[in-house]
């Protein structure tokens, strides 16, 4: 009954390999978001679909390239692994309310480029 | 551009302390403001929401305010507990996106 999973939880692999992480939500919500939580653990949004369309593209570089086969799910596939991609990448998803909008994250995926 | 300050960066207190958290926006053209909680290697998940028309919110021992106009929003935890030792993230929402804080660490000790 999780709302929001995501998989792998934790990714170590070398520089130069392509990856991809999974993202589902059950919560029949519209929009799905990816966030990179960096060392210092900074949070910052890299991208949004509003049902199943890109809505924001925060300049990540082209190596990134999420997909969203449908309203549920938003994969993040990421090519030639640099150091600096190392961090902890969130989903989340959201759906607006009278109530306003709020956004429910996934448990993190942890990603270690040696 | 807009940027999302909070302050203290670490906090400690005893249990049974009431605790001001504190986070401030640069541009007041928001639409809400969301406190968050990040336990250690978790994700995040939402404590309050406060629309950008409400003064304030309030859920169990936890109380948001709101002041749009000063670019500032606090987070009053009543009678901390160890439980509540965590990060604590406010986040605001600028037209389609979530700007996040620097975060809270908090710790609670018995």
């Amino acid at each position: 009954d999780t709302a929001v999973s995501q998989t792998p939880k934790y990714l170590v692999t070398q520089m130069g390999n392509d990856k991809s992480i999974k993202c589902e939500q059950n919560l029949g919500h519209d929009t799905m978001y990816w966030y990179k939580q960096d060392s210092k653990k900074f949070l910052k949004i890299m991208f949004s679909y509003n049902n199943k369309e890109l809505i924001i593209n925060e300049t990540v570089p082209n190596r990134f390239s999420p997909k969203s086969p449908d309203k549920a799910h938003l994969n993040l596939h990421i090519n030639s692994l640099e150091l600096g991609d190392s961090a902890v990448y969130f989903c989340a998803s959201s759906q607006w309310t009278s109530g306003g909008e709020t956004q429910y994250f996934g448990p993190g995926t942890r990603l270690l480029v040696l | 551009k807009q940027e999302v300050t909070q302050i203290p960066a670490a906090l400690s207190v005893p249990e049974g302390e009431n605790l001001v958290l504190n986070c401030s926006f640069t541009d007041s053209a928001i639409y809400n403001l969301q406190w968050f909680r990040q336990d250690p290697g978790k994700g995040l998940t939402s404590l309050l929401l406060i629309q950008s028309s409400q003064r304030e919110q309030t859920s169990g021992r936890l109380n948001a305010s709101l002041d749009k106009s000063s670019g500032r929003s606090t987070l009053y935890i009543a009678a901390s507990q160890p439980g509540d030792s965590a990060t604590y993230l406010c986040a605001v929402r600028n037209t389609d996106k979530l700007i996040f804080g620097t975060g809270t660490r908090l710790q609670v000790f018995p």
